[in-house]
């Protein structure tokens, strides 16, 4: 049962170099969602494609872009890394439609930026 | 969305029940009442949801006051896999489907 895969597991940036961080679900979810998680806190949302051909902008969308390139997969890019941004990125999905859906989540992906 | 408040950290031991506790005073009438959790290294799983009555799943019960203005998550026996920080969360059934994450509560299980 894979769910939702997210590659790479582990990365080291230089600040200003650029990345695209890769998420894919299995499960034919419409919604998918991009997470980072600072150490001692809770998730904050970054992006979010409700469907496939839409993206929308979360709590912290500055620095960030992404792209819905089909229904299973949903890539993050960093076009210029910051420090700031070191930080675990976890991605999410879930079926369409309003009400409680559960959000099905990836192991994420370690970033360090130096 | 309105806001919960969990208490920072809590334990247990192997095999005792155990109550995490939720305040939302502030929850609409349209919020619905969902948990996760996050185990170490992990990401973040889906525990259970509830509006209005308690409800129970093969992972726990979530037990709802009348008034609504606090839950509580009860894990039956816990097991030292259950060791991970609970989130509470309230969820709008008209609004977007993104979760809006808190610190939530650290539980530690000593065997």
């Amino acid at each position: 049962n894979a769910g939702v895969t997210q590659t790479p597991k582990f990365q080291v940036l230089k600040t200003g170099q650029s990345m695209t961080l890769q998420c894919a679900q299995d499960m034919n979810h419409n919604s998918m969602y991009w997470y980072r998680q600072d150490p001692g806190m809770g998730l904050r949302l970054i992006y979010y494609s409700a469907s496939e051909g839409t993206t929308d902008k979360g709590e912290v969308p500055n620095g960030y872009n992404v792209s819905r390139l089909n229904k299973r997969e949903f890539s993050l890019r960093l076009e210029s890394a910051a420090p700031s941004q070191t930080s675990v990125y976890f991605c999410a999905s879930s079926e369409a439609g309003q009400g409680p859906r559960p959000q099905h989540f990836g192991d994420g992906t370690r970033l360090s930026i130096l | 969305d309105a806001k919960t408040t969990q208490p920072n950290s809590m334990e247990s031991n192997e095999e005792e029940p155990v109550h995490l506790p939720c305040n939302h005073s502030t929850i609409s009438g349209t919020d619905y009442i969902h948990w996760y959790r996050q185990l170490p290294s992990q990401g973040p799983e889906y525990v259970i949801h509830g509006l209005t009555s308690n409800v129970n799943n093969r992972m726990a019960s979530l037990a709802i006051a009348e008034d609504r203005k606090s839950s509580t998550l009860i894990l039956h026996r816990a097991t030292l896999r259950d060791a991970a920080v609970y989130y509470c969360i309230l969820r709008d059934r008209q609004a977007g489907t993104a979760l809006i994450f808190g610190k939530g509560t650290t539980l530690s299980v000593s065997s």
